[in-house]
């Protein structure tokens, strides 16, 4: 089967940098994915990994070792708007099927 | 570009009914996924579509069922409702060829389904 953990909630202060980590089992692994999903909101898609390494989107970058079946989310000069929850997901195999995470909430304070 | 459509938006139904949810996809894309949210289960998947043909399948029952037009609008069915089907049914749509185009997902705005 596949598994996928992620811390279910995290708070840090605004003009801070936060990472949330997502470590994964699963069997044909092909990527790993970020999406952002504000209260009432549709999730949004933020970053995608599929080799090894850092992929940066202005303040935001997502890491992945496949080695270690782990990625992170960085997100630097944090804003209260990024309070939200941030899903880690992943693809399995050749036919693309996305399995997600159960989420990390996300608390901005001032 | 129009973004994804869900309709309806909110619907209550009662125990042993069924329900039919639509989707347009962005235009162009060709693949369309379906998400169960609820607050203790995060997004499950369901089953996605490309070109007509279920291409991927999630653990649900076969009470779930789905299709896809030739015009890449999906609709999903569930039949014979419980009390646990009530969730938030997210659509998303994406080019669906490989690498990141097919990662990134666009969703809808939801169906939130009731059951009584």
């Amino acid at each position: 089967g596949q598994s996928l953990e992620q811390p279910s909630e995290v708070t840090a202060v605004e003009g801070a940098i936060v990472q949330i980590n997502c470590t994964y089992q699963t069997s044909g692994f092909y990527g790993l994915s970020w999406y952002q999903q504000h209260d009432g909101g549709a999730p949004t898609f933020l970053s995608y990994n599929g080799l090894d390494g850092l992929e940066e989107t202005g303040r935001f970058s997502s890491f992945l070792s496949r080695s270690d079946s782990y990625g992170y989310l960085l997100l630097q000069e944090l804003q209260m708007k990024d309070s939200a929850s941030y899903f880690c997901a992943v693809t399995i195999g050749s036919s693309y099927k996305l399995i997600f995470g159960s989420g990390t909430r996300l608390l901005v304070r001032p | 570009k129009a973004g994804v459509t869900q309709t309806p938006r909110y619907l209550i139904k009662t125990r042993g009914q069924q329900v039919t949810l639509s989707c347009s996809p962005i235009s162009g894309h060709r693949s369309v996924s379906w998400y169960q949210q609820t607050p203790g289960q995060g997004l499950q998947f369901l089953f996605e579509y490309f070109s007509e043909t279920q291409r991927n399948k999630g653990n649900f029952p076969g009470r779930f069922s789905g299709r896809q037009f030739s015009n890449s609008r999906s609709e999903m069915n569930v039949s014979t409702l419980e009390l646990g089907d009530s969730a938030l049914y997210l659509c998303a749509s994406s080019l669906g060829t490989s690498g990141r185009r097919v990662n990134e997902q666009f969703f809808g705005p939801g169906t939130r389904l009731t059951v009584l």
